[in-house]
Formats: C-alpha cells, structure tokens, sequence
C-alpha cells in the first residue's frame, strides 16, 4: 500500500446514515479513483480526478458523491447509505506527479480498500 | 465505451502446469494500455503484467507473459510452472490513450485455483 491509506478500513452503518471514505496518498499523482468492487461485477468505477477540485463521474456515480481540495486527499461520500452500497471499496492513483512534464507510470495503484455494510 | 470481457469466471490447474486466462476487450481506439491484476485472498490488488497497444512484443514478467492479438482485441495471460501463491482473482484491464481520459475499465474477473 506504498503510499495510498484509506480510513476507514471497516464500517458497518445503517440505511439513510451519511458516510465518507478518505483516500490519502503520499505520491503527489494527479490522478485519483473509486472503485468498488462486487462479486460478478469486478470492479467499477465510481468517480475518479484529474486534479484539485476536478473530478468526473464513472459508470456507477449514482448515490455518490467526491470531492479533492488538496492533491493529497480524495473523499468519497455516501449521502444517504443504502443496502445496495454494501461493498468493498477501493482508492487508487495514477500516473502524472503534479507539477512534473513527465508521463508518469501509467499504472494504477492500489490502496487496501474499505469495507462496507449497509444495514 | 469500451468494455473488458473475461469469459471465463474460473479455472483450476495443477501445481507446476501452465494455464492461460483470457481477455477480449472491445474500443475503436488504436492506442492504449492493457494490464493484468491480481487480487490474493488478501484483497491486495497486484499489477502482474502491462502492454501498450502499439507495441507488437508481448510484455514477460518472469513466469506471467500475454498474447497480445490487437486485431481480435483478445489480451489472455499465460502463467507457467504455476504455485500455490498464485492463487487469486485475475483481473484484465484497459486504459485510454488516445482519449485521454485516465479511465481504467476492468473485467469482471477469473478466480484462479491451483491444486497441489
């Protein structure tokens, strides 16, 4: 997890309860995602960032909400938790360093992910 | 919207044998990045292996290699000599170049299984 923290790492919350999941990197990477994953549907994309306070919507962005007002920090949020939210939760980062002309790794890298349950 | 397909939920193979999982993928895009995953009972997710679409050499990482076949959009990972810890889910991925758009899009997996 060289570099990536998400907190928590466990949550168990109740249906119509607000939820936030943190995703610290220490890499300085332009980009950021969320991910969730489920058995059956591998991993989707939940809303990622190209930058501070630029983010865009994945294919399973409803119910969701982000936001990053520091590189480092990048903050999923649940407005109202639902059954159907009940997943596992992964962060993960990419490429560019901010402020460099270089390309970067063009790999994605991974936190540990945060599990959830929405009861 | 490009979308990544493994067929194959799950396969088995035998300590020390070699097994392949497969991969097709569907873009109109010329450029890009394809990868391999792996995710241990650990919930770790592991790059294994990454080919960039305009390179015709398939990528080797040790025992981990692919057969890159761009006109089939097919992208399979071979693994030889196959061990215990290579136990996991697999999971293919594609990234945009030519877009521009740092998505990653994923398959929904292959669980692996190797028997002693």
């Amino acid at each position: 997890d060289a570099g990536i923290t998400q907190s928590p790492r466990h949550k168990v919350t109740e249906t119509g309860t607000p939820v936030t999941l943190r995703c610290h990197q220490t890499e300085n990477h332009r980009y950021m995602y969320w991910y969730r994953q489920d058995p059956g549907h591998g991993l989707r994309l939940i809303h990622y960032s190209y930058g501070v306070k630029d983010t865009d919507k994945g294919e399973v962005s409803d119910g969701y909400s982000v936001s990053r007002s520091k590189t480092e920090d990048f903050l999923l949020t649940l407005e109202s938790a639902t059954s159907s939210q009940t997943s596992v939760y992964f962060c993960a980062i990419s490429g560019q360093v901010m402020g460099l002309q270089s390309s970067g790794a063009n790999v994605l890298t991974f936190g540990a992910g945060s599990r959830l349950t929405v009861l | 919207a490009q979308t990544v397909t493994q067929s194959q939920p799950e396969m088995s193979v035998q300590e020390a044998e070699t097994v392949t999982l497969s991969c097709t993928y569907d873009t109109s895009e010329s450029d890009y990045y394809l990868f391999w995953y792996k995710q241990p009972p650990s919930r770790q997710m592991i790059l294994v292996i990454r080919q960039e679409a305009y390179k015709q050499q398939n990528a080797t990482e040790n025992r981990f290699s692919v057969n890159f076949q761009k006109a089939a959009k097919s992208f399979s990972l071979k693994i030889s000599d196959s061990q215990l810890g290579d136990a996991a889910m697999y999971f293919c991925a594609y990234r945009s170049i030519d877009s521009g758009t740092y998505k990653y899009i994923f398959g929904t997996g292959t669980r692996l299984k190797v028997l002693a």
